[in-house]
């Protein structure tokens, strides 16, 4: 079956960094998405990785390894308004995306 | 990106009754998608909404429960019918763009609460 594995629940300090832990399993594989969702609000795009290796963008940076089927989001100089679950998604063969059950990211001052 | 608007944006509706869900985008698209989201709880997808084609229902939805409507490339709906209390739960609307990844953009939700 298609599964997407990540952490319920992360507890991290302001200012510092985090890193939020993916692994998929797909049938096929186009790709994996990191979505954002604050507390009532809908899902925002964060990025996306469909070749191996490392984006970077501003604060935020995700990674792919597509043998070890792992992916992570990177965040640094946390800040509060970071507080929000965190969504790993994969697109498998028919361009589905798989959803993961969300990481809940907690920051204390 | 595209601006997704739905409405209503929460209900409160009794057992039995139905409601429609609108979601409007500003910008022609091809692929709508219908998920809902309970509370704390990941995505699931109910259907995909594709213009000119009958909706595709995920494994667990049927189209007597939640019919859906693709009238034209902006505009979609969604009813929830002879609603219980196990419907009670955030309901997205989402667009897939042509562009460089296919991400999704998400409407803002309906929060539906059933008595």
């Amino acid at each position: 079956g298609q599964n997407i594995d990540q952490p319920t629940e992360m507890t991290a300090t302001e200012g510092a960094i985090v890193q939020i832990n993916c692994t998929y399993q797909t049938s096929g594989f186009n790709g994996l998405f990191w979505y954002q969702q604050h507390a009532g609000e809908a899902p925002t795009f964060l990025s996306y990785n469909v070749l191996d290796g490392l984006e970077e963008k501003g604060r935020f940076s995700s990674f792919l390894s597509r043998s070890k089927g792992y992916s992570y989001l990177l965040l640094k100089e946390l800040q509060m308004k970071d507080s929000a679950s965190y969504l790993c998604a994969a697109k498998d063969s028919n361009y589905q995306l798989i959803w993961g059950a969300g990481t809940k990211l907690i920051i204390k001052p | 990106s595209a601006v997704i608007s739905q409405k209503p944006s929460r209900d409160i509706c009794q057992r039995g009754t139905s409601l429609t869900i609108q979601c409007q985008v500003d910008s022609q698209v091809t692929m709508m998608f219908w998920y809902r989201q309970q509370p704390g709880q990941s995505l699931t997808l109910i259907a995909t909404a594709n213009q000119g084609s009958e909706a595709t229902y995920e494994s667990g939805f049927v189209i007597d429960k939640f019919p859906i409507s693709r009238p034209n490339l902006t505009f979609s709906t969604l009813t929830v019918s002879n609603m219980s209390p196990e419907d009670s739960s955030i309901y997205l609307c989402s667009v897939g763009l042509a562009g460089d990844f296919g991400e999704q953009y998400f409407g803002p939700g309906t929060r539906l609460t059933v008595t």
